[in-house]
């Protein structure tokens, strides 16, 4: 069964560090998410992504991360200078279809942050 | 900005038993609701869905309930099985061209054998 797979699965890192994480989503999906859940919290939208652009983003999504698919298959979240507040366990999603109706995100199994 | 909610942390049921999970929402343009469990350490994965223009949807043990008028959804799972003890999701979408997911706080469910 075709599933979204995420690198690395834990990675702890310095406060003002940089931080890429790396996910390949469903090959024929054509929706890209990243989602956080901060330990004890609710899983939270960070940004959606299509044909090479951000077609929504959340008010944390701000200066501070960037996405891209540099290269057909992978899809990376980049924080520039982590903070303690953005350890989290973040998700990557991918959906075939987008809308109401064709709902279904298919999730990784998350990259857990830790910033220190 | 609570606009999913999920008012119990954790559900214990027997096996066999029926588990209801419940969830209410605060916003009437959501168009679209879903169902997600996760296992620790994993993603969540899709469950079950039901549209705003329905008041019901059946998967197999799995049930959705909707009702618009009280803002509230529940999810029935008949029998509930050992394998069934996850936390359960309730997520919400509006309509339109988007696929951003509002997600409640989560359920645990612990189903006993």
């Amino acid at each position: 069964e075709p599933e979204v797979t995420q690198t690395p699965s834990h990675q702890v890192t310095q406060m003002g560090q940089e931080v890429i994480l790396r996910c390949v989503p469903i090959s024929n999906h054509l929706y890209f998410y990243w989602y956080r859940q901060i330990l004890g919290q609710k899983v939270e939208f960070l940004v959606s992504f299509y044909n090479n652009e951000i077609s929504e983003k959340s008010e944390i999504f701000d200066d501070q991360f960037s996405v891209e698919r540099p290269d057909g298959s992978n899809f990376t979240l980049k924080i520039r200078s982590t903070k303690l507040e953005d350890s989290a366990m973040y998700f990557c999603a991918s959906s075939e279809l987008r809308g109401a109706n064709t709902g279904e995100l298919f999730f990784g199994e998350g990259s857990r942050l830790t910033v220190l | 900005d609570q606009q999913v909610k999920q008012n119990s942390p954790s559900l214990s049921v027997q096996e066999g038993r029926i588990s209801i999970l419940n969830c209410d929402y605060t916003n009437s343009m959501f168009d679209y609701f879903l169902w997600y469990k996760k296992y620790p350490a994993e993603g969540p994965t899709f469950l079950i869905s039901i549209s705003s223009i329905k008041d019901k949807n059946e998967d197999g043990r799995f049930t959705v309930f909707l009702n618009k008028s009280a803002k509230h959804l529940s999810l029935h799972i008949v029998p509930s099985q050992p394998g069934d003890s996850a936390v359960y999701f309730c997520a919400a979408m509006y309509g339109g061209a988007t696929n951003k997911l509002i997600f409640g706080t989560g359920t645990l469910l612990a189903v006993q054998p």
